[in-house]
């Protein structure tokens, strides 16, 4: 059964502490990775996608990276404004649907 | 604007009543979803829909339909609304292919007493 999951639930950060999350995907016919920033009571804004292993991507103080069986999203020296849920998804061959992580919750102290 | 658009943002309505949740999208994408958010199990789909008229079942489809006589309309009816269907809904869209990322609207907060 294809499977995404995401470590660690809730991460809390001193501003300029650098750390990373971990999303790991077990799915047969990877298509696409994709990483998302939710804001309470908004939608998930699209912030990364990546294809293939040894892909990486960077936006400002986020860089995505991935390998055959996870992905992980970095961030360098996080400010509070970087404080929000981030999602992992996948799509898989075959399908039309996106398979989702349940997030992690990151705070970012002042 | 261009973007994806839910109404409402919030309904209370009770058990039993009908409740129909609308999203519009501007970007003439092939592809719409319905998720609902509920904590511990993230974004679980309900529908999708490929096209105008092409619809098909997610993981939770039970107590909904859906329709999609126009490409940028696709709402999302509770036939007879039941507690367990409180949650978060929210719409997305998606050109052609799932390689694409989805692009989501702010959600409807969905309260059944």
């Amino acid at each position: 059964e294809d499977q995404v999951t995401q470590s660690p639930e809730a991460l809390r950060l001193q501003e300029g502490e650098s750390s990373s999350l971990n999303c790991s995907y077990t799915v047969s016919g990877l298509r696409g990775l994709f990483w998302y920033r939710q804001d309470p009571g908004k939608g998930p804004e699209f912030l990364f996608t990546l294809y293939s292993a040894g892909e990486e991507k960077e936006k400002e103080r986020l860089k995505a990276t991935l390998t055959k069986k996870e992905s992980f999203l970095h961030i360098t020296a996080p400010k509070p404004e970087d404080s929000a849920t981030y999602l992992c998804a996948v799509s898989t061959s075959g399908t039309y649907k996106y398979i989702f992580g349940t997030g992690t919750r990151l705070k970012v102290l002042a | 604007d261009a973007g994806i658009t839910q109404s409402p943002r919030y309904k209370i309505t009770e058990t039993g009543r009908q409740v129909t949740l609308m999203c519009h999208q501007t970007w003439s994408h092939s592809y719409m979803f319905w998720y609902r958010q509920d904590l511990g199990h993230g974004l679980r789909l309900i529908y999708y829909s490929a096209a105008a008229d092409i619809t098909d079942k997610g993981e939770v489809p039970d107590g909904y339909v859906v329709s999609r006589s126009k490409t940028e309309n696709f709402p999302l009816t509770l036939e007879s609304a039941t507690r367990s269907q409180t949650s978060v809904y929210f719409c997305a869209s998606t050109g052609q292919g799932n390689n694409q990322p989805q692009h989501f609207g702010d959600g409807t907060r969905l309260s059944i007493l």
